[in-house]
């Protein structure tokens, strides 16, 4: 079985760019989560994805975008990026009937 | 509105030594899960269990337990012996279902263990 994998695994970028961060759910899983944790916090929710819709969303700006394709893979879109978007980004699957995550290793951002 | 406190920021104990990891829940829901997850330097969160509300009776993994009360609104986690292979930052978390799988986390604790 495999599990979530997301990639890049590291970035950096500039003030203002825009980033793609990409997340491969668990075979089987077909809602897809996303977290922000910043350096000595705990995870914060940014969305959710269920049948390719957002299902749910956190106190994010909507400069935090994202989409879910019919293989239940996943995007995670930034615009406009800030110093404090400086991350791990965590993806995290889950079968919808249990609603127990699973989540990857994360992609770490680094904006300067 | 749903809020976990993990008040430890960090805890350091020698090899062998037993460790409690407390975290205290907020919620005015009746049906809620908690959770505790390691994140080991690698950054993937790993899951180490999930408790419902309803069901009160503490559990035991190897060296792991949780100690469940919700009288105290607490769910804490003992590491017995613990081994160097445990240092890592544990998380608590807090999940409501509302269609929504979204889980409210600690801030965590770091757990160094010293040989």
């Amino acid at each position: 079985e495999t599990g979530v994998t997301q990639s890049p695994t590291h970035l950096i970028k500039t003030r203002g760019q825009q980033v793609t961060l990409r997340c491969s759910s668990q075979s089987g899983h077909n809602t897809v989560s996303w977290y922000q944790q910043a350096l000595g916090q705990g995870p914060q929710f940014i969305f959710q994805y269920y049948r390719e819709e957002e299902n749910g969303r956190g106190n994010f700006p909507p400069r935090f975008s994202g989409l879910q394709f019919p293989n239940y893979s996943s995007e995670l879109n930034v615009n406009a990026l800030e110093l404090d978007d400086s991350a791990l980004y965590l993806c995290a699957s889950s079968p919808v009937e249990s609603g127990e995550l699973f989540f990857g290793e994360g992609s770490r951002l680094t904006v300067l | 509105a749903q809020k976990v406190t993990q008040a430890q920021t960090e805890i350091s104990v020698v090899e062998k030594e037993d460790v409690t990891l407390d975290c205290v829940y907020e919620t005015r829901d009746t049906t809620y899960y908690l959770f505790w997850y390691k994140q080991p330097p690698s950054g993937e969160l790993v899951f180490l269990i999930r408790r419902n509300s309803f069901d009160e009776q503490n559990e035991i993994s190897g060296r792991y337990s949780w100690n469940f009360q919700k009288s105290t609104s607490s769910f804490n986690f003992t590491i017995t012996a613990s081994q160097v292979v445990d240092s890592a930052v544990y998380f608590c978390a807090l999940s409501v279902p509302s269609g929504t799988y979204k889980y409210i986390f600690g801030t965590g604790t770091r757990l160094k263990v010293l040989a």
